[in-house]
């Protein structure tokens, strides 16, 4: 059974353009967390998403930032119109249902904003 | 004041040494207890969870939660370089969404 799976790994982009991250979440999962860490930081909650919806996005910034998980395909997690404070580890988490005490991560994607 | 307070560390052990790794919490509510072990460069994984206080062993580690002083811990026996690791904790409430609240993750290092 593959775990949860993002690409790319590493992702690199100039200020102002968009960056796009996917995930897949783990077969059988249909909730999706996204989290960013920061260097010297834990984990900050960005949203939760289950299949076409977002339930939760209190942690998302109001602005550049949007999430979708559709009925087909992965999750994505688009910024647009980058800056460099962007740069960081964006982790994704599935899990079977909302009762989170199994909440299985991805590798994450590492951006960074020249 | 934040949620979730977590020593960063480092903290550096010998091979074999009992570690103790705690947070402190503010919230009253917090029901759900998490630990996740993070390798450098890799996601986070579960370790442990535990609901309310009490404590929870799996092999060499245990879980321990004091809801009266808002404080949780992780303790491992017997360590080896492999534990080499940022732990982080985590805790949410009942209810709701779920949305854990991470510790800024305490870095271990056991040397042989």
């Amino acid at each position: 059974n593959a775990g949860v799976m993002q690409n790319p790994r590493h992702l690199v982009r100039r200020r102002g353009q968009e960056a796009r991250l996917r995930c897949s979440p783990m077969k059988g999962h249909s909730h999706v967390y996204w989290y960013r860490q920061l260097p010297e930081e834990g984990l900050k909650f960005m949203v939760y998403l289950q299949k076409e919806n977002i339930i939760d996005e209190s942690g998302m910034p109001k602005e550049r930032f949007s999430a979708e998980f559709p009925k087909e395909g992965p999750s994505i997690l688009r910024i647009q119109q980058v800056v460099r404070g962007d740069s960081a580890a964006y982790f994704c988490a599935s899990c079977r249902d909302h009762f989170q005490e199994t909440q299985y991560f991805g590798p994450g994607t590492r951006l960074l904003v020249l | 004041q934040k949620e979730v307070e977590q020593d960063p560390g480092p903290l550096s052990v010998p091979e074999g040494a009992i570690v103790s790794l705690n947070c402190t919490y503010s919230n009253s509510a917090f029901q759900y207890f998490m630990w996740y072990r993070q390798y450098s460069r890799k996601g986070p994984e579960l370790l442990m969870y535990t609901y309310s206080s009490g404590n929870k062993e799996d092999g060499r580690f245990t879980a321990q939660v004091d809801k009266s002083s808002k404080y949780i811990s992780l303790f491992i026996r017997d360590s080896q370089p492999s534990d080499s690791a940022t732990y982080l904790c985590a805790m949410s409430v009942t209810g709701g969404s779920y949305i854990p609240t991470f510790g800024r993750g305490t870095s271990l290092i056991v040397h042989p």
